[in-house]
């Protein structure tokens, strides 16, 4: 079955700083792979997504995430964290059953320090 | 262009009550999906909807979720009887379609706790 994990339920990092959001799925064929961020009370807001070609995909917001199969990730990244990026961060997987069905992982909280 | 709206955005209610939640996709979007998220744990999939037929709602618990789609626009999600553990964000969603089905655009939510 299909699975997303991240490994870091909260993470914090100064302002300014480098942010990295590790993401490793379970999945037998070629994934679709998406990061979502979800601010306090509001829906979620599709970041990026990769479905196939360059392994690394820019986004919105400064967002970038690079697909490596070998290690079954697909890891989010910005270079310099702005305070307004404090929100939670959840990447899916897509594919299997029926289409659309995004399989979620149970998200990384992101808090900036000033 | 205007979101997914849903509404209420809050609601409490004692177990065993009933609770119904509404969404309006964004206008033109022939998929529909509604997601349950508990608190500490990311979405997933209820029910998706193609046009006002049910794609997938194999993870719905059917003994007390029903859901509906009618004339293809709008959706309305019930829970009866309600009990502790359906305490979570509902959260509705809407693609284009099949060929953009994971090009999913979400509303807000439904903050739904049961006392």
């Amino acid at each position: 079955a299909q699975s997303v994990t991240q490994p870091d339920i909260h993470i914090t990092v100064s302002e300014g700083a480098s942010l990295e959001l590790r993401c490793n799925y379970s999945y037998g064929a070629t994934p679709y792979l998406f990061w979502y961020v979800q601010s306090p009370g509001q829906g979620l807001q599709l970041l990026l997504k990769y479905f196939s070609g360059d392994t690394l995909v820019q986004g919105i917001k400064g967002f970038e995430a690079e697909f490596k199969r070998s290690q079954s990730s697909f890891n989010l990244r910005k270079p310099s964290v702005h305070w307004s990026d404090a929100a939670e961060y959840f990447c899916a997987v897509g594919g299997g059953g029926s289409q659309g069905n995004l399989i979620f992982g149970k998200g990384t909280k992101l808090s900036v320090k000033p | 262009e205007a979101g997914v709206a849903q509404s209420p955005r809050y609601k409490i209610i004692e177990k065993r009550q009933s609770v119904a939640f509404w969404c309006n996709p964004i206008s033109g979007h022939a998929t529909l999906y509604w997601y349950q998220q508990i608190l500490g744990q990311g979405p997933k999939l209820l029910i998706q909807f193609q046009n006002n037929g049910v794609v997938d709602d194999s993870q719905l618990p059917k003994d007390r979720f029903s859901a509906e789609r009618l004339k293809g626009v709008d959706s309305t999600l019930k829970i009866q009887p309600a009990k502790l553990e359906d305490s979570a964000v509902y959260l509705c969603a809407s693609s284009l379609g099949a060929a953009y089905s994971y090009e999913q655009y979400f509303g807000p939510g439904t903050r739904l706790t049961v006392t």
